[in-house]
């Protein structure tokens, strides 16, 4: 079974709107990490947002905001005002188990376009 | 406070030849991991190393590739005799190992002709 699941693999936006990218996610620990990754076209990974699974509230950083629906095992991000800028591929990835091993699987990503 | 630095950027090897691909972690790390990134694919974990030590390797490839992380200096990732199916994007992240995050560097670009 795929540990993350992305089951959009393109998505276009309006400039200013709102928009959710899925991320569904598959794990029996019971401690683990939920993190999104944004690609632009010169490659590099930025870090956007994290999400521990016994954290209360949902994460928000700034635009992303991670909606966490832990029974339905969905991580999905919110980018709220899209931007031209916001126009790459977004992962989403999680982590298992605690401590200090940083294993990560990620998924297979969305390729977001923010249309002016 | 540099972040992880990766280098070279970009390289090009011709098939048959050896590519080193090197990692420097964000100071204070002692946690790193390789992954690669095949054209329009997601990351797939490689290797996970802390100083001296290989923890993880269970998403290299048996044979041609090879990972180290030396008590001085970066980590290197190396790969010998590639063919053209290497050609790949390969990132290194590092952590503390306190549980937060990993923090990835810019990627090597590696193309095999």
């Amino acid at each position: 079974a795929q540990k993350i699941t992305q089951t959009q693999p393109g998505m276009f936006v309006q400039e200013k709107e709102a928009v959710t990218l899925d991320c569904t996610y598959d794990t029996s620990d019971p401690s683990y990490g939920l993190f999104w990754y944004k690609q632009p076209s010169s490659g590099e990974m930025i870090f956007l947002i994290y999400q521990g699974s016994y954290d209360q509230q949902n994460a928000t950083e700034g635009r992303y905001s991670l909606n966490f629906q832990k029974a339905r095992k969905s991580a999905n991000l919110v980018i709220s005002a899209s931007q031209l800028g916001d126009s790459a591929m977004y992962f989403c990835a999680m982590r298992e188990g605690s401590g200090g091993y940083q294993k990560v699987t990620f998924g297979t990503g969305t390729k977001l376009q923010v249309i002016p | 406070n540099a972040g992880v630095m990766q280098n070279p950027r970009h390289l090009v090897r011709r098939r048959g030849q050896e590519a080193r691909l090197r990692c420097s972690p964000m100071k204070g790390h002692s946690h790193v991991y390789w992954y690669r990134q095949l054209p329009e694919e997601g990351l797939k974990f490689m290797v996970y190393l802390q100083k001296e030590n290989i923890i993880d390797e269970s998403g290299m490839p048996k044979e041609r590739f090879s990972a180290e992380f030396p008590k001085e200096g970066p980590s290197i990732l190396r790969i010998q005799q590639v063919v053209r199916g290497d050609s790949a994007a390969y990132f290194c992240a590092s952590s503390s190992g306190e549980g937060t995050e990993a923090f990835f560097g810019q990627g090597t670009r590696l193309t095999v002709v």
